[in-house]
């Protein structure tokens, strides 16, 4: 699969669970996003790194740690989550960020217990 | 704060007819807008996009108008297929900012 691909598509996890959601883009992007896309409200961004350096967090709890290792790969790290964290967690990425085209992964649909 | 407002929220349409889906921003500084399709199970997909120094842009059956003085947008989708049948979100992005502020999404059936 090309352009952005997403690791798992689904995840079912326990309240007391550490699991990551992998991000990977083919698309030569220097900026890469996290959303979370609940039921009937807007795609929410979580976070946003260019270069590999983080430039905006919209005050996510701490139980989601984001993290950067290259402009290709992007992770979101999950632990101690709350059921109402349960939604499809979408990554994106753009060519240079701000007004550039965002284009998106198929997402994580999680499920938490 | 900054957000979008995107009416209406459900829209059904006979299979040819016209759809027309709008959006209202707040921040006047907004300058680019993308709609985003997304059918069920699958990615956001960009459709169309705007930005701030055209007022209107086509593409085959889809089109986007620009009001920056009223600070709305609107989608229009002519001769309607079942394969539209889909959500549609707006969004408004400005410049200085990596964030897109998107409207809660409009759900299209096309009736065939």
């Amino acid at each position: 699969e090309t352009g952005v691909t997403q690791t798992p598509r689904h995840l079912v996890m326990g309240m007391t669970n550490k699991k990551s959601l992998k991000c990977e883009q083919h698309l030569g992007h220097n900026a890469m996003y996290w959303y979370k896309q609940s039921a009937k409200k807007p795609l929410e961004l979580m976070f946003v790194y260019s270069l590999e350096e983080r430039v905006e967090n919209n005050s996510v709890p701490s139980r989601f740690s984001p993290e950067c290792p290259n402009s290709s790969h992007l992770f979101l790290h999950l632990h101690t989550l709350q059921p109402e964290d349960s939604a499809l967690y979408l990554c994106a990425s753009s060519l240079g960020g701000r007004t550039d085209t965002q284009y998106f992964g198929p997402g994580t649909r999680l499920t938490v217990l | 704060g900054e957000n979008v407002e995107q009416h209406p929220s459900t829209l059904s349409v006979q299979e040819g007819d016209s759809a027309v889906i709008k959006c209202t921003y707040s921040d006047s500084a907004s300058n680019y807008f993308p709609w985003y399709k997304q059918e069920l199970g699958k990615r956001p997909q960009l459709i169309i996009d705007i930005r701030s120094n055209v007022g209107e842009k086509k593409d085959q059956r889809i089109a986007v108008t620009l009001n920056k003085t009223a600070k709305h947008f609107s989608l229009h989708i002519t001769e309607t297929q079942p394969e539209d049948s889909a959500v549609y979100f707006c969004a408004a992005s400005k410049p200085g900012t990596y964030k897109y502020i998107f409207g809660t999404g409009t759900r299209l059936k096309v009736l065939a």
